[in-house]
């Protein structure tokens, strides 16, 4: 059972928008950590997409957009492309394990 | 461009020992944080370790607390985790990550190709 919680998986079709949620709770997001959101197609290195809740690096899409508000956060994936198709992971810092979480991940089908 | 190459992995038997190495290039070592984080066979990612960037400040997952020990070498650009005791249960990916500090807390801007850990008799 992972700290922060996103769906198992969502869908869409090529052109459409999806969301991916993220869930924690007042140890990690509500408390005013950042989350940052990582990109990763198995075999691969995993990319980050997000970070600070809604700040793009260098080289990705602006396709790709975060928000947070609250114990949540959100990605979204705009004018959705066959190459999106991946696992997508949030991250925050917890305080009460002192430590750094992750989300259990959601996979992406483009249809 | 950075690079970080991870090695050291492979099968080894319960209560064993391995050491993973990661060699970085393209970013001034000495002045980040690294960390490594692993996935295991059909699971999400999990954070392991960090070290910050002068190495005098380490942190551990509950989980590896105790039997891994993560520790740098600047001279050779390169971060280690000495993984002892090891259980099925670490059997994974290791991956390791460049940490970037913003407000607080790190988050991985740049990460390895990984290296498999299996443990099993």
């Amino acid at each position: 059972q992972s700290v922060l919680t996103q769906p198992p998986s969502v869908s869409g079709a090529p052109g459409q928008r999806v969301t991916i949620s993220c869930t924690g709770s007042s140890s990690n997001i509500g408390a005013g950590y950042d989350v940052h959101w990582y990109q990763h197609l198995p075999g691969t290195a995993p990319k980050l997409l997000i970070y600070g809740n809604n700040n793009r690096p260098s080289g990705v899409p602006d396709r790709f957009s975060g928000s947070k508000s609250g114990t949540s956060a959100s990605l979204a994936i705009t004018g959705l492309q066959a190459e999106d198709e991946a696992d997508y992971y949030c991250q925050s810092y917890d305080s009460s394990l002192s430590g750094w979480v992750f989300g259990g991940g959601t996979k992406l089908t483009v249809l | 461009e950075v690079q970080l190459v991870e090695s050291g992995g492979g099968l080894v038997q319960p209560g064993g020992s391995l050491r993973l190495s990661c060699a970085a290039s393209g970013f001034t070592f000495s002045s980040y944080a690294m960390s490594w984080v692993r996935q295991a066979p059909g699971k999400g990612l999990e954070w392991v370790s960090t070290i910050s960037g002068s190495g005098g400040s380490t942190y551990y997952a509950d989980s590896v607390k105790g039997r891994f020990t993560i520790s740098r070498d600047k001279s050779k650009n390169t971060m280690y985790v000495q993984m002892n005791s090891l259980r099925a249960e670490d059997t994974a990916v290791y991956y390791c990550a460049k940490a970037e500090f913003r407000t607080g807390e790190y988050y991985f801007d740049y990460w390895g190709q990984g290296t498999l850990v299996t443990v099993s008799s």
